[in-house]
């Protein structure tokens, strides 16, 4: 019962490298999320998919792109990293029904550092 | 534009004291407001969720209340114990929009760090 898993867990990068952290659920769900928490603070959102080939900006997404080819997963891509981008990114989930289907499950996250 | 703020920050206390969270959020028009738990290193759970039209939920040893005009929500934790340490979130939900759904794009508070010891 994996839920939602993340690669990788931690990563250094350089100012200007470029990466893509991975998120997968098999939960079937529809929607999909990425966030960033900078220490003490609370999560931010970058962008999120209500289902496959549909994808939005949140709060936060500049400096970030997203995809969502499958159900499945929804990646986060990284070009020309800013020391500004590190922090620790939490990909998400939710079926998004109503009541009790609006829960959103985490992953561990990816705890990024620009260097 | 929405803010959640949650107070205290941080909060040490002995072990068996029973204890609470506060949440607010400026703007009362939300879907629900859910309370997560972060432990270090790991990613959020959640432990309730309060739809609008609600006034509390429990679980177990947890009862988290919504005042929705007052913009505020209080999570209790009854006979705390050293397990309860970790960081607890609340985060709103706008209302449902026209089109019949919010995306369920959270608003977060920055969380309270609660400290149990023995």
């Amino acid at each position: 019962n994996a839920g939602v898993t993340q690669t990788p867990k931690f990563r250094i990068l350089k100012i200007g490298q470029s990466m893509t952290l991975q998120c997968t659920q098999d939960m079937n769900h529809n929607y999909m999320y990425w966030y960033r928490q900078d220490p003490g603070m609370g999560l931010k959102l970058i962008y999120y998919s209500v289902g496959a080939g549909i994808t939005d900006k949140g709060e936060v997404p500049n400096g970030y792109n997203v995809s969502r080819s499958t159900t499945e997963d929804f990646p986060l891509r990284l070009e020309l990293a800013a020391p500004s981008q590190t922090s620790v990114y939490f990909c998400a989930s939710s079926y998004d029904g109503l009541g009790a289907k609006n829960i959103q499950y985490f992953g561990a996250g990816t705890r990024l550092s620009v260097l | 534009k929405q803010e959640v703020t949650q107070i205290p920050a941080a909060l040490s206390v002995p072990e068996g004291e029973n204890l609470v969270l506060n949440c607010s959020f400026t703007d009362s028009a939300i879907y629900n407001l859910q309370w997560f738990r972060q432990d270090p290193g790991k990613g959020l759970t959640s432990l309730l969720l309060i739809q609008s039209s609600q006034r509390e939920q429990t679980s177990g040893r947890l009862n988290a209340s919504l005042d929705k005009s007052s913009g505020r929500s209080t999570l209790y934790i009854a006979a705390s114990q050293p397990g309860d340490s970790a960081t607890y979130l609340c985060a709103v939900r706008p209302q449902v929009n026209a089109g019949g759904t919010s995306y369920g794009k959270l608003t977060f508070g920055q969380g309270t760090i609660l400290t149990v010891h023995p």
